[in-house]
Protein backbone atom coordinates (compact mmCIF):
# COMPACT_ATOMS: atom_id res chain seq x y z
CA UNK A 1 0.00 0.00 0.00
CA UNK A 2 0.70 3.75 0.06
CA UNK A 3 3.34 4.93 2.46
CA UNK A 4 3.61 9.11 2.86
CA UNK A 5 6.44 10.80 4.98
CA UNK A 6 5.95 14.25 5.44
CA UNK A 7 8.75 16.77 6.91
CA UNK A 8 9.28 18.65 9.28
CA UNK A 9 7.33 17.82 12.26
CA UNK A 10 7.15 21.32 13.56
CA UNK A 11 8.14 24.43 11.78
CA UNK A 12 8.78 28.03 13.34
CA UNK A 13 8.46 30.68 10.84
CA UNK A 14 8.75 34.42 11.21
CA UNK A 15 5.68 36.21 10.37
CA UNK A 16 5.76 37.55 6.62
CA UNK A 17 8.77 34.40 5.60
CA UNK A 18 7.86 31.49 3.42
CA UNK A 19 7.06 27.77 4.39
CA UNK A 20 8.07 24.95 2.79
CA UNK A 21 6.81 21.61 3.96
CA UNK A 22 7.62 18.29 1.92
CA UNK A 23 6.29 14.38 1.32
CA UNK A 24 7.10 11.92 -0.11
CA UNK A 25 5.27 9.21 -1.22
CA UNK A 26 6.17 5.14 -2.42
CA UNK A 27 3.30 3.89 -4.81
CA UNK A 28 4.29 5.27 -8.29
CA UNK A 29 0.38 5.04 -9.33
CA UNK A 30 -0.64 7.43 -6.85
CA UNK A 31 -2.14 10.60 -8.84
CA UNK A 32 -3.83 12.64 -6.45
CA UNK A 33 -1.84 14.94 -3.63
CA UNK A 34 -4.12 17.39 -1.90
CA UNK A 35 -2.95 19.32 1.32
CA UNK A 36 -5.04 19.70 4.52
CA UNK A 37 -5.03 22.07 6.78
CA UNK A 38 -6.04 21.28 10.16
CA UNK A 39 -6.63 23.69 13.24
CA UNK A 40 -7.39 22.11 16.71
CA UNK A 41 -10.44 20.45 17.44
CA UNK A 42 -11.96 21.37 13.37
CA UNK A 43 -12.00 19.01 10.34
CA UNK A 44 -9.49 18.86 7.82
CA UNK A 45 -10.12 21.91 5.08
CA UNK A 46 -8.33 21.09 1.68
CA UNK A 47 -6.17 24.27 0.54
CA UNK A 48 -4.70 22.83 -2.44
CA UNK A 49 -4.28 19.71 -4.59
CA UNK A 50 -2.22 18.56 -7.69
CA UNK A 51 -2.89 15.74 -10.00
CA UNK A 52 -0.10 14.20 -11.43
CA UNK A 53 -0.38 15.32 -14.75
CA UNK A 54 0.98 18.65 -13.75
CA UNK A 55 4.00 20.16 -12.12
CA UNK A 56 3.04 22.93 -9.94
CA UNK A 57 -0.43 24.75 -9.01
CA UNK A 58 -0.56 28.12 -7.39
CA UNK A 59 -3.32 29.91 -5.70
CA UNK A 60 -2.48 33.07 -4.57
CA UNK A 61 0.04 32.34 -1.31
CA UNK A 62 0.22 28.84 -1.52
CA UNK A 63 1.51 26.56 -4.22
CA UNK A 64 2.47 22.88 -4.36
CA UNK A 65 4.70 21.34 -6.71
CA UNK A 66 5.16 17.73 -7.60
CA UNK A 67 7.93 15.80 -8.70
CA UNK A 68 6.52 12.14 -9.94
CA UNK A 69 10.30 11.34 -10.50
CA UNK A 70 11.02 11.73 -7.17
CA UNK A 71 8.17 10.78 -5.49
CA UNK A 72 7.94 13.56 -4.03
CA UNK A 73 6.11 17.00 -3.66
CA UNK A 74 5.82 20.28 -1.46
CA UNK A 75 3.56 22.94 0.35
CA UNK A 76 4.89 26.77 -0.32
CA UNK A 77 3.36 29.28 1.44
CA UNK A 78 4.64 32.67 0.60
CA UNK A 79 4.24 36.45 3.00
CA UNK A 80 3.01 33.89 6.25
CA UNK A 81 0.59 35.61 8.33
CA UNK A 82 -0.87 34.64 12.24
CA UNK A 83 -3.52 32.78 10.85
CA UNK A 84 -1.33 30.52 8.99
CA UNK A 85 -0.31 28.25 12.09
CA UNK A 86 -2.23 25.44 12.20
CA UNK A 87 -1.31 21.46 11.34
CA UNK A 88 -0.76 20.65 7.75
CA UNK A 89 -1.20 16.99 6.00
CA UNK A 90 -0.20 15.93 2.93
CA UNK A 91 -2.47 12.97 1.29
CA UNK A 92 -1.96 10.61 -1.28
CA UNK A 93 -4.15 8.30 -3.55
CA UNK A 94 -4.40 6.84 -6.45
CA UNK A 95 -8.33 6.69 -8.09
CA UNK A 96 -10.66 5.96 -5.73
CA UNK A 97 -8.31 4.36 -3.46
CA UNK A 98 -8.50 5.58 0.23
CA UNK A 99 -6.12 8.47 0.99
CA UNK A 100 -2.94 8.12 2.76
CA UNK A 101 -2.15 11.08 5.52
CA UNK A 102 1.26 11.88 6.25
CA UNK A 103 2.41 12.80 9.86
CA UNK A 104 1.50 16.09 9.74
CA UNK A 105 3.47 19.26 10.14
CA UNK A 106 2.92 21.59 13.24
CA UNK A 107 3.49 25.42 11.45
CA UNK A 108 3.65 28.01 13.90
CA UNK A 109 3.78 31.82 13.01
CA UNK A 110 5.63 34.32 14.87
CA UNK A 111 5.06 37.54 14.85
CA UNK B 1 -17.76 22.41 -2.13
CA UNK B 2 -19.74 19.72 -0.91
CA UNK B 3 -20.86 19.39 2.31
CA UNK B 4 -20.65 16.52 4.76
CA UNK B 5 -22.19 17.00 8.19
CA UNK B 6 -21.35 14.67 10.94
CA UNK B 7 -23.32 13.96 14.11
CA UNK B 8 -22.81 14.42 17.12
CA UNK B 9 -19.70 17.04 17.38
CA UNK B 10 -18.75 15.84 21.00
CA UNK B 11 -20.08 12.83 22.87
CA UNK B 12 -19.64 11.90 26.56
CA UNK B 13 -20.24 8.48 27.54
CA UNK B 14 -20.08 5.70 30.25
CA UNK B 15 -17.49 3.17 30.07
CA UNK B 16 -19.27 0.06 28.75
CA UNK B 17 -21.67 1.68 26.57
CA UNK B 18 -22.40 2.10 22.83
CA UNK B 19 -21.73 5.45 20.81
CA UNK B 20 -23.43 5.94 17.24
CA UNK B 21 -22.09 8.39 14.82
CA UNK B 22 -23.45 9.73 11.80
CA UNK B 23 -22.25 10.87 8.72
CA UNK B 24 -23.86 12.17 6.32
CA UNK B 25 -23.69 13.93 2.75
CA UNK B 26 -25.34 16.53 2.69
CA UNK B 27 -25.68 17.62 -1.45
CA UNK B 28 -24.31 14.68 -3.41
CA UNK B 29 -24.24 11.34 -3.74
CA UNK B 30 -21.51 9.25 -2.15
CA UNK B 31 -21.40 5.40 -2.57
CA UNK B 32 -17.97 5.31 -0.16
CA UNK B 33 -17.18 7.13 2.95
CA UNK B 34 -14.23 6.38 4.99
CA UNK B 35 -13.97 6.93 8.54
CA UNK B 36 -10.83 8.02 10.52
CA UNK B 37 -9.61 8.10 14.22
CA UNK B 38 -7.46 10.77 15.49
CA UNK B 39 -5.48 10.97 18.70
CA UNK B 40 -4.12 14.11 20.11
CA UNK B 41 -1.12 15.78 17.59
CA UNK B 42 -1.28 12.67 15.25
CA UNK B 43 -2.06 12.13 11.92
CA UNK B 44 -5.71 10.65 10.88
CA UNK B 45 -5.43 6.89 10.74
CA UNK B 46 -8.00 5.19 8.87
CA UNK B 47 -10.47 3.08 10.41
CA UNK B 48 -12.63 1.45 7.78
CA UNK B 49 -14.04 1.83 4.60
CA UNK B 50 -17.81 2.65 4.17
CA UNK B 51 -19.28 1.05 0.95
CA UNK B 52 -23.12 1.52 0.61
CA UNK B 53 -25.49 -1.82 0.37
CA UNK B 54 -22.04 -4.18 1.43
CA UNK B 55 -20.31 -4.68 4.24
CA UNK B 56 -17.27 -2.43 5.05
CA UNK B 57 -13.39 -2.84 4.35
CA UNK B 58 -11.84 -2.58 8.06
CA UNK B 59 -8.14 -1.48 8.45
CA UNK B 60 -5.51 -3.92 10.03
CA UNK B 61 -5.78 -3.86 13.85
CA UNK B 62 -9.52 -2.42 13.87
CA UNK B 63 -11.81 -4.80 15.18
CA UNK B 64 -14.55 -4.80 13.17
CA UNK B 65 -17.31 -6.02 15.76
CA UNK B 66 -15.87 -3.17 18.29
CA UNK B 67 -16.56 -0.82 15.25
CA UNK B 68 -19.98 -1.00 13.63
CA UNK B 69 -20.14 0.02 10.33
CA UNK B 70 -23.55 0.70 8.62
CA UNK B 71 -23.78 2.45 5.44
CA UNK B 72 -27.57 1.89 4.27
CA UNK B 73 -28.42 4.66 2.02
CA UNK B 74 -26.07 6.67 -0.59
CA UNK B 75 -25.74 9.29 1.74
CA UNK B 76 -25.26 8.05 5.31
CA UNK B 77 -23.30 5.88 6.88
CA UNK B 78 -23.09 5.01 10.46
CA UNK B 79 -20.50 4.09 13.23
CA UNK B 80 -21.14 2.23 16.29
CA UNK B 81 -18.78 2.00 18.66
CA UNK B 82 -19.41 -0.45 21.29
CA UNK B 83 -18.94 -1.35 24.79
CA UNK B 84 -16.58 2.10 24.66
CA UNK B 85 -13.68 2.04 27.02
CA UNK B 86 -11.22 4.85 27.75
CA UNK B 87 -8.71 4.20 25.09
CA UNK B 88 -11.77 4.79 22.87
CA UNK B 89 -11.81 8.33 23.72
CA UNK B 90 -10.55 10.34 20.69
CA UNK B 91 -11.66 12.65 17.15
CA UNK B 92 -13.40 10.58 14.66
CA UNK B 93 -13.63 12.07 11.63
CA UNK B 94 -15.73 10.60 8.34
CA UNK B 95 -14.94 11.89 4.97
CA UNK B 96 -17.21 10.98 1.63
CA UNK B 97 -16.15 11.90 -1.91
CA UNK B 98 -18.44 12.28 -4.68
CA UNK B 99 -19.45 9.40 -6.52
CA UNK B 100 -20.71 10.92 -9.78
CA UNK B 101 -17.23 12.69 -9.99
CA UNK B 102 -13.43 10.93 -11.35
CA UNK B 103 -11.73 9.31 -9.21
CA UNK B 104 -9.32 11.47 -8.55
CA UNK B 105 -10.79 14.40 -6.62
CA UNK B 106 -10.96 15.90 -2.82
CA UNK B 107 -12.39 14.14 -0.44
CA UNK B 108 -14.66 16.12 2.19
CA UNK B 109 -14.55 15.91 5.38
CA UNK B 110 -17.22 15.96 8.31
CA UNK B 111 -16.83 18.22 11.15
CA UNK B 112 -15.47 15.06 13.58
CA UNK B 113 -16.77 13.87 16.96
CA UNK B 114 -14.75 13.84 19.76
CA UNK B 115 -15.68 10.96 21.88
CA UNK B 116 -15.02 10.68 25.60
CA UNK B 117 -15.19 7.57 27.48
CA UNK B 118 -15.55 7.97 31.04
Amino acid sequence: GENVEQHPSTLSVQEGDSAVIKCTYSDSASNYFPWYKQELGKRPQLIIDIRSNVGEKKDQRIAVTLNKTAKHFSLHITETQPEDSAVYFCAAKFGNEKLTFGTGTRLTIIP
Amino acid sequence: GAVVSQHPSWVICKSGTSVKIECRSLDFQATTMFWYRQFPKQSLMLMATSNEGSKATYEQGVEKDKFLINHASLTLSTLTVTSAHPEDSSFYICSARDGGAPGNTEAFFGQGTRLTVV
